[in-house]
């Protein structure tokens, strides 16, 4: 079946603009997560939706950054007025129990 | 908190040489692991877990983990690496009642002919 997916695959942006990263599940999975890579690193936790349940922002490194998902389905993060220190490839993950299906990223270069 | 050590930023090893990639981890509760591996320009792929039971986890590609409890580790280990184990590979944990995973920094395995 089709695994989670994102877009755009990639994303140029001004400093100072608003960017919008769009994941779509595996269908039927109940929770979705958004990572944050840096370049080097490893993935960062940023947020996490399980069911109905309310969201955990714990990894969210600013107000700047927002995620909604809708039921059980799409989620979008946010980051508004962009920075340089944004830039990285932003993960989205889908389970159902304790795996987590990742999908290929959304690159974002904040210029 | 939990956190996860990867001792090796870079591992150089010949082709059919054996590999092991070292993953230490910081928890006050119970735990799961995970192995994940990232090939260049890649999403991240699940190589295997320790969720409970036999501490010797075998995944794809003939890598296998030990759970070491009293070591707080969960070395990955492969006895004859290809060259197309190259690759970023990554130790992760979560809480058994939470999934949020707790990366590593990543493994940049690099095999050599």
């Amino acid at each position: 079946g089709a695994g989670v997916s994102q877009s755009p695959s990639n994303k140029v942006t001004e400093k100072g603009k608003d960017v919008e990263l769009r994941c779509d599940p595996i269908s039927g999975h109940t929770a979705l997560y958004w990572y944050r890579q840096r370049l080097g690193q490893g993935l960062e936790f940023l947020i996490y939706f399980q069911g109905n349940s309310a969201p955990d922002k714990s990894g969210l490194p600013s107000d700047r950054f927002s995620a909604e998902r809708t039921g059980e389905s799409v989620s979008t993060l946010t980051i508004q007025r962009t920075q340089q220190e944004d830039s990285a490839v932003y993960l989205c993950a889908s389970s159902l129990a304790a795996e987590q299906y990742f999908g290929p990223g959304t690159r974002l270069t904040v210029t | 908190a939990q956190s996860v050590t990867q001792l090796d930023s870079q591992v150089p090893v010949f082709e059919e040489a054996p590999v092991e990639l070292r993953c230490n981890y910081s928890s006050s509760v119970s735990v799961y692991l995970f192995w994940y591996v990232q090939y260049p320009n890649q999403g991240l792929q699940l190589l295997l877990k320790y969720l409970s039971g036999s501490t010797l986890v075998k995944g794809i590609n003939g890598f296998e983990a030990e759970f070491n409890k009293s070591q707080t580790s969960f070395h990955l280990r492969k006895p004859s690496v290809h060259i197309s184990d190259t690759a970023e590979y990554f130790c992760a944990v979560s809480d058994s009642g939470y999934n949020k995973l707790i990366f590593g920094a990543g493994t940049r395995l690099a095999v050599h002919p």
